[in-house]
């Protein structure tokens, strides 16, 4: 296996309310990116994360927050939840800053905002 | 920044027949590289074949070859004998190494979407 997960896999969350997705990776790879995925715009970054407590803003990072304590674990939280957030959100780790073999990616969280 | 598009937002093929899906870049780095990822139902994003940018040969990996012009910036994707299993997104993405902080920053194009007929 990748050793990278996403959870949930599924959610459908009300419009306003807080929502927390997590990276979990037991590849103790450095780097770790939160994408989200929308018919016709393919995957854009949100936000990345360089280290523990390390992290930047990616392409589209309004309304969302993250945050690593571990090396392991990277959250993504949307602090209230809107419609335009609805979306397929992928995890993507790699282990070094130039790597030829690209990310593993995590199988995807679906996020409906109703 | 880099851009990355595809041109052809959904393609269709007979089963056992070639085709070849179109991918253009805008950078002005000179050493890179780019991917295509496939995405199959199971939304799964899986590696097909990659290409450093200094390399001038083409990379090529079983049915899967690419043909990387790298002054036109171009770098298409040439499916042989498909198969029904070959049905999902392609992603082309670009990846400038050692993007300040971010490591090896991947950017995605639109994708897309292949359907292989029997």
């Amino acid at each position: 296996d990748a050793g990278i997960t996403q959870s949930p896999r599924h959610k459908v969350t009300e419009t306003g309310t807080p929502v927390t997705l997590r990276c979990h990776q037991t590849e103790n790879h450095r780097y770790m990116y939160w994408y989200r995925q929308d018919p016709g715009h393919g995957l854009r970054l949100i936000h990345y994360s360089y280290g523990v407590k390390d992290t930047d803003k990616g392409e589209v990072s309004d309304g969302y927050s993250v945050s690593r304590s571990k090396t392991e674990d990277f959250l993504l939280t949307l602090e209230s939840a809107t419609s335009s957030q609805t979306s397929v959100y992928f995890c993507a780790i790699s282990e070094s800053g130039g790597s030829y073999y690209g990310y593993t990616f995590g199988s995807g969280t679906r996020l409906t905002v109703v | 920044a880099q851009t990355v598009t595809q041109s052809q937002p959904e393609m269709s093929v007979q089963e056992a027949e070639t085709v070849t899906l179109s991918c253009t870049y805008d950078t002005s780095e000179s050493n890179y590289y780019l991917f295509w990822y496939k995405q199959p139902p199971s939304r799964q994003m899986i590696l097909v074949i990659r290409q450093e940018a200094y390399k001038q040969q083409n990379a090529t990996e079983n049915r899967f070859s690419v043909n990387f012009q790298k002054a036109a910036k171009s770098f298409s994707l040439k499916i042989s004998d498909s198969q029904l299993g070959d049905t999902a997104m392609y992603f082309c993405a670009f990846m400038k190494p050692y993007h300040n902080n971010a490591g090896n920053m991947l950017t995605f194009g639109g994708g897309t979407r292949l359907m292989v007929k029997p």
